[in-house]
């Protein structure tokens, strides 16, 4: 079963302070996705990544797939209190068995 | 363009009884996603649906739960005689064939069984 590891669970930051939440497996992933999640409401998609050391950058935020495809980081410049919620971060084992797995998630939040 | 459909957002129901969960995805896409989430717990996956198709239901209980993709119509969930223990959020997600992985979520249904 793979297993995605999420740390740190909790995260609370003043707002402006940078941050990265990691995402770990033993298990190679053919892509992966980081989520956030507002309290009673669904995971929206932030971005995915498919290739071994890549790089993506969407605005303040920038993720990065492992060269080995088993781990990601997120990194978040200059928090702010919006960025507060839970991330998820979610993989597509490699076999191609379309379902994914989750990570438990990193609640941040950013104070004022 | 509509994202993913979820109703009802919250159920109740007493012990014994059946929910239904109903799920309309994303226009354009062919692939539906069925995943629960406990409290402090993360999201697992329980079935995957194509049109008329069940593709894989191996995080679905073999027992109580079913899962359809009509021709017409949303995907259903449905929970017959519930426990306690099915008490959780319900996320239904779809995707395009192109990109399955890239899986967009509903608001999610939260069961309350009493």
């Amino acid at each position: 079963t793979q297993l995605l590891e999420q740390s740190p669970q909790f995260l609370s930051i003043q707002e402006g302070e940078n941050l990265t939440v990691y995402c770990n497996s033993s298990s190679v992933f053919s892509s992966l996705q980081w989520y956030r999640q507002e309290p009673g409401e669904g995971p929206v998609l932030l971005v995915t990544v498919v290739t071994g050391g890549e790089v993506k950058k969407l605005k303040r935020l920038t993720f990065q797939f492992g060269d080995a495809r088993k781990d990601s980081s997120l990194h978040i410049t200059a928090a702010q209190p919006g960025d507060t919620g839970l991330y998820l971060c979610a993989g597509e084992p490699q076999g191609g068995s379309e379902k994914l797995v989750f990570g438990k998630g990193t609640k941040l939040t950013v104070n004022p | 363009n509509a994202g993913v459909m979820q109703n009802p957002r919250h159920l109740v129901r007493r012990r014994g009884q059946e929910a239904r969960l109903r799920c309309s995805p994303m226009k354009g896409h062919s692939h539906v996603y069925w995943y629960r989430q406990l409290p402090e717990e993360g999201l697992k996956f329980m079935v995957y649906l194509q049109k008329e198709n069940i593709i894989d239901e191996s995080g679905m209980p073999k027992e109580r739960f079913s899962a359809e993709f009509p021709k017409e119509g949303p995907s259903i969930l449905r929970i017959q005689q519930v426990v306690r223990g099915d008490s959780a959020a319900y996320f239904c997600a779809s995707s395009d064939s192109l990109s399955a992985y890239e899986q967009y979520f509903g608001p999610g249904t939260r069961l309350t069984v009493t």
